[in-house]
């Protein structure tokens, strides 16, 4: 399965501020994801990026929040803009790869952001 | 979006024990994942279910796929204290999408 590592792993950040998280990715994939989880909360999906295309926000989820890069087919980055409080979460990404004819997603560690 | 829904919402159990739980949606899902978070860690993937009425093992761990499609049990069986974390399912509805599950909290107590 794929190795992912994210940076920073964590981070407190000051609202108004901005915060770009870092996704590498030891092989290249076509499909990556970036979901966020709130305190004690499940999974959701911000947006999917795929290279070379823009990246395909879910509902609720708004480029100029969230702008998202996929230069290449190993790395991503996901930006937090104007941040409140609000945006304390966990972020992580996460890759598809296939497997026995269906597709699996593999987790990064997770980038945990806490905004004062 | 698709809900899940996992139960039970927490478990206490002591170390030892098999542990059971369930997670259902109204909607069919083609693909099922049982993933397994520890604090402050991301997710990690346990086991992947592929066909209705599949059942696949991964150690002391075992996931089935529901007949109906729309729901799916995982088992750990003879618990220790390692197995203590978050566990959450995960369905593909269509394309690519995967809809994550309220997840199930796992306290073993030696």
């Amino acid at each position: 399965s794929a190795v992912i590592s994210q940076k920073p792993s964590r981070d407190i950040c000051q609202r108004g501020t901005s915060l770009t998280i870092q996704c590498q990715v030891d092989s290249q994939v076509t499909m990556m994801f970036w979901y966020r989880q709130q305190p004690g909360q499940s999974l959701t999906l911000i947006a999917t990026a795929n290279q070379g295309s823009e990246a395909t926000y879910e509902s609720g989820f708004v480029i100029d929040k969230f702008p998202i890069s996929r230069p290449n087919l190993t790395f991503s980055t996901l930006t937090v803009s104007n941040m409140s409080p609000e945006d304390s979460s966990i972020y992580l990404c996460s890759v598809e790869d296939p497997g026995q004819g269906a597709y699996e997603q593999y987790f990064g560690p997770g980038t945990r952001l806490t905004v004062t | 979006g698709q809900q899940l829904n996992q139960s039970p919402q927490s478990m206490f159990i002591q170390e030892g024990e098999d542990v059971s739980m369930n997670c259902t949606s109204s909607s069919i899902f083609n693909t099922w994942l049982w993933y397994k978070q520890d604090p402050g860690e991301g997710p990690v993937l346990l086991i992947a279910l592929y066909k209705a009425g599949e059942l696949t093992s991964n150690g002391r761990l075992t996931a089935q796929f529901g007949i109906t499609r729309k729901d799916s049990f995982l088992n750990i069986s003879a618990s220790i204290p390692s197995d203590v974390g978050i566990y959450f399912c995960a369905g593909l509805h269509f394309g690519n999408q995967f809809y994550f599950g309220t997840g199930t909290s796992l306290t073993v107590i030696p």
